[in-house]
């Protein structure tokens, strides 16, 4: 594909349910990020993977929040029990590694999240 | 912890005007610096990198420093034009975790006729 895709582009949903949103990476990268950016922020690290394995999800807020990259392409972040705290723009990003200085990456133009 | 502060928080220039945005930033030990534009309503998108060795480096109109020493980076953009309005966001690596960056707030532009 031409860049990083993200699904829906825009979600509102009621307090307590339950949410999936999903990121398309540029065909090839290895590592895939997710970031919460919230409105005058700037993007909040939320996991980032690398193949299929999760590198790193120290920046989770809590066990509500998980994410998966079955085959290592399309990832998906799923919310449970949603609060109205977790309203934000959620955004996708792949580089082609994660491990060196010019790993660009780069940036899908995000989800919005409004619960209720 | 690593840091990223950045200044101002919002800046408007008229058309045609220069202007500078600041970073200063904790992230140790250091790998590299991004400058990040963001347009409203879409994702970052990278303008410049720095590393360690680096002291500027240049984009058409948009020209970044950094002192190392200091921890200090800049962004200068010359002649700027309507379509500069956006968000400038200053994005530290540290080398021990290059998958996770640290991201400054960002400095919104606006650029006025």
């Amino acid at each position: 594909g031409a860049g990083v895709s993200q699904t829906p582009s825009n979600k509102v949903t009621e307090k307590g349910k339950y949410v999936e949103l999903r990121c398309d990476p540029i065909s090839g990268h290895t590592a895939l990020y997710w970031y919460r950016q919230s409105l005058g922020q700037g993007p909040e690290f939320l996991i980032y993977f690398q193949g299929t394995g999760a590198a790193d999800d120290s920046g989770l807020p809590n066990d509500r929040f998980f994410a998966v990259r079955p085959e290592g392409s399309v990832s998906t972040l799923k919310i449970q029990r949603t609060e109205r705290g977790d309203s934000a723009v959620y955004l996708c990003a792949s580089s082609l590694g994660a491990g060196g200085i010019w790993d660009e990456q780069f940036f899908g133009p995000g989800t919005r999240l409004t619960v209720l | 912890k690593n840091q990223v502060e950045q200044s101002p928080q919002s800046l408007i220039i008229l058309e045609g005007k220069n202007c500078t945005l600041q970073c200063n930033y904790t992230v140790s030990p250091f790998s590299n610096l991004r400058w990040y534009k963001q347009d409203t309503g879409r994702g970052p998108v990278s303008l410049t990198i720095m590393t360690f060795s680096e002291n500027t480096k240049s984009n058409g109109r948009y020209t970044a420093t950094l002192d190392a020493d200091t921890k200090q980076s800049s962004l200068h953009i010359t002649a700027s034009q309507l379509s500069d309005s956006a968000s400038y966001i200053c994005v530290v690596s540290a080398s021990t975790n290059a998958g996770k960056s640290t991201f400054g707030d960002g400095t919104t532009l606006t650029v006025k006729p």
